[in-house]
């Protein structure tokens, strides 16, 4: 079945790196996703991976994809204060045009000052 | 372009009545999903829609349905609301079936069930 996993918080300093991770359970998954969730918005599409790749760079975004262990992780560089929000990995399943979107429960990312 | 836009924004209703929610996508986008957020249960698919007709949907209760317009505008529809129906409605819209590049997602209605 799909399910999607993730860490509910985390917390990093101004211009650390930060990592959030991600674990799906579904092998047949087509894409997976980050998207980005600030306060009273909707969510904003990252940044997204086909499930053949392993990395996928994007400015201070890298996204890492291990299908042997379902792992997906979003690394961000230097992060920034800006970056503070709900961040959701999804996946989509699924053949040709039916693909069914799965997210996770969301990753609180806390930028301190 | 505009984005996706969802009326009303916010709604406030009493357990029994029925609620509708509106939702008009980015202009050319011919597809409309459907998510709930909620805290506990975070996004969950309710439906799709792609050129009026429904192609896939989640596991909610036939309570949760919907529609699309000629104009790709769509409907949800809840009827004999229940207070654990109170979330964040989470409409987004793509030029395909869910193209993964193409998914833009509007701010919400946030529905409160007294």
């Amino acid at each position: 079945g799909e399910d999607v996993e993730q860490s509910l918080f985390l917390s990093v300093r101004e211009g650390d790196s930060s990592v959030i991770n991600c674990t799906y359970t579904d092998s047949s998954s087509t894409y997976l996703y980050w998207y980005k969730q600030e306060p009273g918005a909707g969510l904003q599409l990252l940044t997204y991976i086909f499930s053949n790749m392993d990395m996928k760079q994007d400015q201070r975004l890298t996204v890492l994809l291990n299908k042997k262990d379902k792992h997906l992780s979003l690394r961000i560089a230097d992060t920034q204060t800006g970056d503070s929000a709900i961040y959701f990995c999804a996946e989509s399943i699924g053949p040709g045009g039916y693909q069914k979107v799965t997210f996770g429960i969301g990753t609180k990312l806390q930028v301190i000052p | 372009k505009a984005g996706v836009t969802q009326t009303p924004r916010y709604l406030i209703k009493t357990r029994g009545q029925q609620v509708t929610l509106s939702c008009s996508p980015i202009s050319g986008h011919r597809s409309v999903s459907w998510y709930q957020q909620t805290p506990g249960q975070g996004l969950q698919f309710l439906f799709e829609y792609f050129s009026e007709t429904q192609r896939n949907k989640g596991n909610f209760p036939g309570r949760f349905s919907g529609r699309q317009f000629s104009n790709s505008r769509s409907e949800m529809n809840v009827s004999t609301l229940e207070l654990g129906d109170s979330a964040l409605y989470l409409c987004a819209s793509s030029l395909a079936l869910t193209s993964p590049d193409t998914q833009y997602f509007g701010p919400g209605t946030r529905l409160t069930v007294l």
